[in-house]
């Protein structure tokens, strides 16, 4: 079992549609963070949470430590969301080391 | 700040070629890491270096790959032979020391084809 998991794998909408992308891990976090990968593109960070909720924009970000699960939701989706969203934390263990998630392919439909 | 700035953005390559990624990380940041991302793995760590010091390179798939750090502003992963088995994106990130959350700066990454 990998220690940060991410549902759904592929995810395809239609414009306008509101999104969630989960992540449940298995290890003490220090932090958790949202990244967005366009194709061909960089590594561009969204969020990064240790508790609570953010918002940016359209985009909406909760972490539950109790529950180890954060979701990143999407309002009002538009094709230009199309991109890989990945979940990673950072352990408390000490080391600065990411652990990823596989990543949520997200394809808006206009 | 300019960002992670990695060259070459592109790389195309024949098998058993040596192939020498570059990256600067941004100014005052203490932390390196190198990357790959496959379609097959996702994104896999390779290397990271703390003060220009390898601190884990346990992700390094063998000994045909090689990365250092000789100052603050620079880095290079090395492949030599390269193998088309090595055909992949590689990102270099960096850190800042006084980061209690471990937030990294990705580089926009270079895509290396091996032939």
């Amino acid at each position: 079992k990998n220690e940060v998991e991410q549902s759904p794998q592929n995810l395809t909408a239609q414009e306008g549609e509101f999104i969630t992308i989960n992540c449940s891990y298995s290890v003490g976090i220090s932090a958790l963070h949202w990244l967005q990968q366009h194709p061909g593109g960089g590594i561009v960070s969204l969020f990064m949470l240790s508790s609570g909720k953010k918002k940016h924009g359209r985009l909406i970000a909760t972490i539950n430590i109790q529950e180890k699960h954060s979701s990143l939701h999407i309002t009002a989706s538009h094709p230009r969301d199309s991109a890989v969203y990945i979940c990673a934390v950072a352990p408390t263990s000490g080391t600065y080391k990411y652990i990823f998630g596989t990543g949520t392919r997200l394809k808006v439909l206009a | 700040d300019a960002g992670v700035i990695q060259s070459p953005r592109h790389e195309v390559t024949e098998m058993g070629q040596e192939v020498t990624l570059r990256c600067k990380p941004i100014s005052g940041h203490d932390y390196l890491f190198w990357y790959r991302q496959t379609m097959m793995r996702g994104l896999e760590l390779l290397i990271y270096f703390n003060n220009n010091v390898p601190i884990d390179d346990s992700g390094m798939p063998e000994d045909r790959f090689s990365a250092k750090m000789p100052n603050a502003s620079f880095s290079t992963l090395k492949i030599q032979p390269s193998e088309p088995r090595d055909s992949a994106v590689y990102f270099c990130a960096s850190s800042p020391e006084d980061s209690s959350y471990n937030e990294q700066f990705f580089g926009p990454g270079t895509r290396l084809t091996v032939l």
